[in-house]
């Protein structure tokens, strides 16, 4: 099946700092999801972007799919952002619905 | 549109019991999926309904799990003779169809089986 490679596997900033976050994948996708998974364990959707780039406030994406990879850019980090975040593909050889999660990247942003 | 809801929050239970969960939906989704979470890792995939009909089960669910929507509305995921390595976090999702957006999660279910 489909390989999901999240970097770095953990970060730790000081608030108002600036990160990336990186996903990779190792076949074509046509369905690509960002989450947050905050410290009680509710996945917050943060972007659904198969390709090209998005931006929700402080938060953006950028998915090359031609390449196979994806960004998720953090800019002015507050504490509340801290939490687990997870990249998700479903492949677009296989199935329709199944999503495939990497094992994310822990954020602890420290006031 | 209250998100998707899902019952109970948590679970305690003894080797051996049987448990069932709850989870109900966007109620404009057509599609349901189940995913189970362990620590320090990401969700795996369970199962998945198109409106009523269960098109998908995986591997990881053993004969001892079972899954139902009844009418394409709320599902059921019931685990029966639970065992120590069943305690995770179950996760309940839905969406419109694969490319018209993402999807949204419940809070989860923690079972915890001692």
């Amino acid at each position: 099946g489909i390989q999901v490679e999240q970097s770095p596997p953990d970060l730790i900033l000081q608030e108002g700092a600036n990160s990336t976050l990186r996903c990779n994948f190792s076949d074509s996708v046509n369905n690509l999801q960002w989450f947050h998974q905050n410290p009680w364990g509710q996945l917050i959707n943060l972007f659904y972007i198969p390709s090209g780039t998005k931006q929700n406030g402080r938060l953006s994406a950028t998915t090359v799919a031609t390449e196979r990879y994806s960004l998720l850019y953090i800019s002015s980090s507050q504490t509340t952002d801290s939490g687990v975040y997870f990249c998700a593909v479903m492949n677009s050889g296989g199935s329709n619905y199944k999503l495939t999660f990497g094992k994310g990247t822990l954020l602890t942003v420290n006031p | 549109d209250t998100g998707v809801s899902q019952n109970p929050r948590h679970k305690i239970t003894k080797r051996g019991q049987n448990v069932t969960f709850r989870c109900d939906p966007i109620s404009e989704h057509n599609r349901l999926y189940w995913y189970r979470q362990t620590l320090g890792q990401g969700p795996e995939f369970l199962t998945y309904f198109q409106n009523e009909a269960q098109l998908e089960k995986s591997r990881l669910l053993s004969d001892r799990f079972s899954a139902e929507r009844p009418k394409g509305s709320f599902s059921t995921l019931e685990i029966q003779r639970t065992e120590q390595g069943d305690s995770a976090m179950y996760l309940c999702a839905s969406s419109f169809d694969w490319d018209r957006g993402g999807y949204t999660f419940g809070s989860g279910t923690r079972l915890t089986v001692v």
